[in-house]
């Protein structure tokens, strides 16, 4: 397995535009994160699925974000209209979704510039 | 809501000079607390898990101690390859997904 996959690597958008990110999790794991992340800053939750299903969505996240998780595989992260605010790297992480928390493997990210 | 203070922001420190980074939390009811390194552009990289007070991890030269307030990450005789951030999450007991980050301490370690 060769971790957690994430495509694009950079993306540079005008502002108005429509995004989509790609993340292929590790296979075994049935939980899967999406997280956004500043300079400077903690990565900040925006939701997670455990298999297809979303199960909690970041109050802070507009409705111009929705992701998806089909067949409980690969998983996308639409922006729509986006934003200069929405310039930041876009993580995505998984897991095994177990009794007792386990730690997240995270992929390389998606950096944003929305300009 | 969960919240996750680490201190220093940053953290200068020789080859081989010991030190501690912090990590105060608070959430109702702690489920798991996580310690990750990031380096510049890369996504952050899981260290440790630590479930409850009085438990400690080590790997190499860190070694990760649980209260019921805070965490420490002792790094021991640290060397340049341990420059990074150290980032610090809480997952809280009645969410068993979503963990809380705080916002690192960049450790630099010169030569």
């Amino acid at each position: 397995d060769t971790g957690v996959s994430q495509d694009p690597r950079h993306k540079i958008t005008k502002r108005g535009q429509n995004v989509t990110f790609r993340c292929d999790p590790i296979s075994e794991h049935n939980r899967l994160y999406w997280y956004r992340q500043t300079l400077g800053q903690g990565p900040e939750f925006l939701t997670y699925f455990q298999n297809e299903a979303q199960l909690e969505k970041s109050r802070l996240l507009s409705d111009r974000f929705s992701a998806e998780r089909p067949k409980g595989s690969f998983s996308t992260l639409e922006i729509q209209r986006t934003e200069q605010g929405d310039s930041a790297m876009y993580l995505c992480a998984s897991s095994l979704g177990l009794d007792r928390p386990y730690g997240y493997t995270f992929g390389s990210g998606t950096r944003l510039t929305v300009v | 809501e969960d919240q996750v203070t680490q201190s220093p922001e940053a953290l200068r420190l020789q080859e081989g000079e010991s030190s501690s980074l912090n990590c105060s939390y608070t959430v109702s009811g702690l489920r798991g607390l996580f310690w990750y390194r990031q380096d510049p552009g890369k996504g952050p990289e899981f260290l440790f898990t630590l479930y409850s007070a009085g438990e400690e991890k080590e790997k190499e030269r860190l070694k990760a101690t649980l209260t019921k307030k805070e965490s420490f990450l002792h790094i021991t005789a640290p060397k340049p390859e341990d420059s990074a951030t150290y980032l610090c999450a809480v997952q809280e007991g009645t969410n068993a997904g979503k963990s809380t980050f705080g916002d690192g301490t960049t450790l630099t370690v010169k030569p």
